[in-house]
């Protein structure tokens, strides 16, 4: 498809596991962000990757949280050890640099039980 | 980034134009006027964007008042799906702010 494209679109957990969320961003899209959002709430900023640039990490909440974007292209973000406070909407969108228009794929609903 | 301000509810009849207006009065000279949407259940949505003159695409129309202090996003013939929290932001033209921030949002509601 033309669109950022994320997977699961759903996962429910139990609190302890690990998870990993994908992103399918834009073709020739070179920037990345991985943003999360809890109900009712705005935009939370987790990370961002540039090209080849190493990626701005500074969203991260904590070290249980990691990404990697592999090939300039398909990223995964990974949570460990989930806790409750975990569960939300987690988004992905990409553009063509850093300063250009952002397109946002339909999320991953995460719940931990 | 400069702040904005935006009417937290609006209701339009299905079939006629939608306004929204933003507020961006401190707004600097290399800041971009942003506008989102968020339909329930959904991911943000880019719908436009404008440095100061006035913008047009297949979605809606932005126009960007002179001293660049405010804007107004139009839709021109809302429908059912139109309905959704819409967010105007402003951004350096560097991109030197790369997250993107949405403060409470319009929501527009389209009435049949």
């Amino acid at each position: 498809g033309a669109g950022v494209s994320q997977s699961p679109s759903n996962k429910v957990t139990e609190k302890g596991k690990d998870v990993e969320l994908r992103c399918d961003p834009i073709s020739g899209h070179t920037a990345l962000y991985w943003y999360r959002q809890s109900l009712g709430q705005g935009l939370e900023f987790l990370i961002y990757f540039q090209g080849n640039s190493a990626p701005d990490k500074s969203g991260l909440p904590s070290d249980r949280f990691s990404a990697e974007r592999t090939g300039g292209s398909v990223s995964t973000l990974t949570i460990q050890r989930t806790q409750q406070e975990d569960s939300a909407v987690y988004l992905c969108a990409s553009s063509w640099a850093g300063a250009q228009p952002q397109h946002f794929g339909d999320g991953t609903r995460l719940s931990i039980l | 980034d400069a702040k904005t301000t935006q009417p937290t509810s609006m209701d339009c009849a299905e079939g006629r134009a939608a306004n929204l207006p933003c507020n961006h009065s401190t707004i600097s000279g290399n800041e971009y006027v942003y506008w989102y949407r968020q339909i329930h259940s959904q991911g943000p949505q880019y719908i436009i964007h404008g440095l100061k003159n006035n913008e047009t695409n297949e979605m809606a129309s932005l126009i960007i008042t002179e001293d660049r202090k405010s804007s107004t996003l139009i839709l021109p013939h809302a429908t059912l799906r139109d309905t959704a929290v819409y967010y105007c932001i402003v951004r350096g033209v560097d991109g030197s702010a790369r997250q993107l921030t949405f403060g409470s949002g319009t929501q527009l509601t389209v009435l049949p």
